[in-house]
């Protein structure tokens, strides 16, 4: 069974603060892909990053940047110099390799304060 | 690129009626299609897939009497909401992929209310 998990429920920091999003992930499956996206208030879920299980290079983007380590399970994003127009609650989601679905999980809001 | 639309954005029915949104995939063919549902302060819950010119495959546990997905073509799918009531008022997203491609891109979503 496939499971996606975000432990951080909420997090609020102040502008300019670095913050990390937790993801952990179960699979069985030797060949997935790991998501993330962001829902501004808005409510349109905005694709960031795609990353499947063979490449564990680490990626930067800008402020944004993504750790995934197989060893742990983890695919954690980390917002640089965070700002106010990053708040939004950020989906983690996992799809098994042959399958189109996606398991999200259940999303961490993300509140930063000027 | 890969920009999904959604219409309309909200809506507002009586109970029992019925209600129909749209999903168009605008710059892409979208030969996946996937209707989400999204509950206040919730994560998403994947309703169904339809593929162009197949039968939509539902989720366990959603009736797909009561939600019927057509995907007519590449670029359009629609889901209608039959005999709408109260309990089926929440926020409905639908996205969409192409067949090359894991990441799905999410339409804005439709805000249902039924009164």
């Amino acid at each position: 069974a496939q499971k996606v998990t975000q432990a951080q429920t909420e997090i609020s920091v102040v502008e300019k603060e670095d913050v990390t999003l937790d993801c952990v992930y179960e699979t069985r499956d030797t060949t997935y892909y790991l998501f993330w996206y962001k829902q501004p208030p808005s409510g349109e879920l905005v694709f960031l990053i795609r990353r499947n299980s063979f490449d564990e290079q680490n990626e930067i983007s800008g402020r944004y940047s993504w750790n995934f380590q197989k060893s742990t399970s983890s695919f954690n994003f980390t917002i640089t110099a965070s700002q106010v127009v990053d708040s939004a609650v950020y989906f983690c989601a996992l799809a098994q390799g042959g399958s189109e679905k996606l398991v999200f999980g259940k999303g961490t809001k993300l509140t930063v304060n000027p | 690129g890969a920009v999904v639309s959604q219409h309309p954005s909200w809506v507002i029915c009586k109970s029992g009626t019925s209600v129909k949104i749209e999903c168009r995939s605008l710059d892409f063919q979208a030969t996946t299609m996937f209707w989400y549902r999204q509950f206040p302060k919730q994560s998403l819950m994947l309703m169904a897939t339809s593929n162009e010119g197949s039968k939509a495959t539902y989720e366990q546990g959603v009736e797909k009497d009561k939600f019927l997905i057509n995907h007519a073509s590449l670029t359009l799918s629609t889901l209608t909401v039959t005999s709408a009531h109260p309990e089926d008022s929440s926020f409905y997203i639908c996205s969409a992929r192409w067949v090359s491609a894991y990441e799905q891109y999410f339409g804005p979503g439709t805000r249902l209310t039924v009164t």
